[in-house]
């Protein structure tokens, strides 16, 4: 089993549409946990951190449930530039990134 | 304030050469990581160091790939003797004090072709 998984997707919507991808992640000792976005193999950008209490960043919701080991990110109002791979990141003890192998975002004109 | 810098930003290497990949950190960054991604696959981490101190190679492969970080000058991750299977994006990110919950800042990464 996949220490962070993810579906791939991808997932297409139309512009406007709201879309929410899951994560579930298997060390129940992981410390943070993180939401990553990355454009065409370029490096990964940090989007949002995840806490137990939910935060939201304008169109973005991350949610964390520690008992189910599981991580949301919901996105409103989709946009056509958040076409993009979502890549749900846990952090261990000794400060290593664990990442999971990424969702896939197409959002249509 | 310049962000983490790696270079070269292409690398072509044919069978059995030598690539050497550098990273520079944020400044004052003293906290480097290496990530490997493969085609169409996560990014997979492989070594994490200090200013000249290695402090987790679990995800380093055994043979042909070392990492340093000395007290001057940038990370080298070294792949000797590359095969077709090393070509990859490798990402470089950099962390102040390598504490819990502190974010990473990744390089642009340097994207590993071998003929």
């Amino acid at each position: 089993r996949k220490e962070v998984e993810q579906d791939p997707g991808p997932f297409n919507v139309p512009e406007g549409a709201t879309v929410a991808f899951n994560c579930t992640y298997s060390n129940s000792a992981s410390q943070s946990f993180f939401w990553y976005r990355q454009d065409c193999r370029k490096e990964p950008k940090l989007l949002m951190s995840v806490y137990s209490s939910g935060n939201e960043d304008g169109r973005f919701t991350a949610q964390l449930n520690r008992a189910s080991q599981y991580i949301s990110l919901l996105i409103r109002d989709s946009k056509l530039s958040d076409s993009a791979t979502y890549l749900c990141v846990v952090m261990n003890a000794g400060n290593m990134l664990t990442f999971g192998g990424g969702t896939r975002l197409m959002v249509k004109p | 304030n310049a962000g983490v810098m790696q270079n070269p930003r292409h690398l072509v290497r044919r069978r059995g050469q030598e690539a050497r990949l550098r990273c520079s950190p944020m400044k004052g960054h003293s906290h480097v990581y290496w990530y490997r991604q493969l085609p169409e696959e996560g990014l997979k981490f492989m070594v994490y160091l200090q200013k000249e101190n290695i402090i987790d190679e679990s995800g380093m492969p055994k043979e042909r790939f070392s990492a340093e970080f000395p007290k001057e000058g940038p990370s080298i991750l070294r792949i000797q003797q590359v095969v077709r299977g090393d070509s990859a994006a490798y990402f470089c990110a950099s962390s102040p004090t390598g504490g819990a919950r502190e974010k990473l800042f990744f390089g642009s990464g340097t994207q590993l072709s071998v003929l």
